[in-house]
C-alpha cells in the first residue's frame, strides 16, 4: 500500500547543532504537510507544501518538496530547547498518510 | 474559543467494555478523523467523516464504529473486538477534504487493563 517513510526515528543533538529530518514517499504526492507535536501533546501543523521543488522559510525552519514529489525534508539551523518534540510530515495522496515521526531532542 | 475538545484525557477500562471516546469541534469543520498512536508508529486513521451521516474506514478500523449525527460531534466507540486498544487516540477535523491543514485534539489515552 502508499507508504510515507520517516527518517530518522530519533535524534539527540547539542543545543545550536542542526537538524533534518526526512520523509520519501512510494507515490507521487498531491502535497505534504508537516506537523510537530511536543512532549504529552498534540499535533500542531506546521505548513503545507505543494509545488515541485517547493522551499518554504520559517525563521530557524527550513522546509522542501521535492522535484518529483516524493520525498520532501525539514531542516532546522542551530537548534534550541524548545524545538525538542516529534515531527511528522503527511503525504496526500487521495488520503493523508503521516510518516512514523522523528523525534528531536535537544542538549542544553 | 475555538478548537477541538476530546474527553476525558485519560480512560481506563477493563477488558471486554466497550468505551466512547467524545470528540466536539466547534470550528465550522465538514471533515473530521479519528487517529491512533502508538510509539513508533506514528499516527493512523480509524475512521473519517467529510459530511453529517456519512463516514469511511480508515486503514486500521476493524474493532472501532463511529457515529456523525452533527457536524460537531464525532464519537469513536472501541469495542472488545479491538485486540489491542490500549492507545493514545486522536481527533482532528479539517475544512472540506484533507488536502487541508488539519486541527488535532488534546487527545485520549485509553488504557485497557
Amino acid at each position: 500500500g502508499q507508504q510515507v517513510m520517516q527518517i530518522p526515528q530519533y535524534q539527540h543533538v547539542q543545543e545550536g547543532e542542526d537538524f533534518t529530518t526526512y520523509c520519501n514517499s512510494s507515490t507521487t504526492l498531491s502535497n505534504i504537510q508537516w506537523y510537530k507535536q511536543r512532549p504529552g501533546g498534540h499535533p500542531v501543523f506546521l505548513i503545507q507544501l505543494v509545488k515541485s521543488g517547493e522551499v518554504k522559510k520559517q525563521k530557524r525552519l527550513t522546509f522542501q518538496f521535492g522535484e518529483a514529489k516524493k520525498n520532501s525534508s525539514l531542516h532546522i539551523t542551530a537548534t534550541q530547547t524548545t524545538d525538542v518534540g516529534t515531527y511528522f510530515c503527511a503525504g496526500h495522496t487521495g488520503k493523508l498518510i503521516f510518516g512514523q515521526g522523528t523525534t528531536l531532542q535537544v542538549k542544553p | 474559543d475555538g478548537g477541538i475538545t476530546q474527553s476525558p484525557k485519560y480512560l481506563f477500562r477493563k477488558e471486554g467494555q466497550n468505551v466512547t471516546l467524545s470528540c466536539e469541534q466547534n470550528l465550522n469543520h465538514d471533515a473530521m478523523y479519528w487517529y491512533r498512536q502508538d510509539p513508533g508508529q506514528g499516527l493512523r486513521l480509524i475512521y473519517y467523516s467529510q459530511i453529517v451521516n456519512d463516514f469511511q474506514k480508515g486503514d486500521i478500523a476493524e474493532g472501532y464504529s463511529v457515529s456523525r449525527e452533527k457536524k460537531e460531534s464525532f464519537p469513536l466507540t472501541v469495542t472488545s473486538a479491538q485486540k489491542n486498544p490500549t492507545a493514545f487516540y486522536l481527533c482532528a477535523s479539517s475544512f472540506e477534504g484533507s488536502y487541508n491543514e488539519q486541527f488535532f485534539g488534546p487527545g485520549t489515552r485509553l488504557t485497557v487493563l
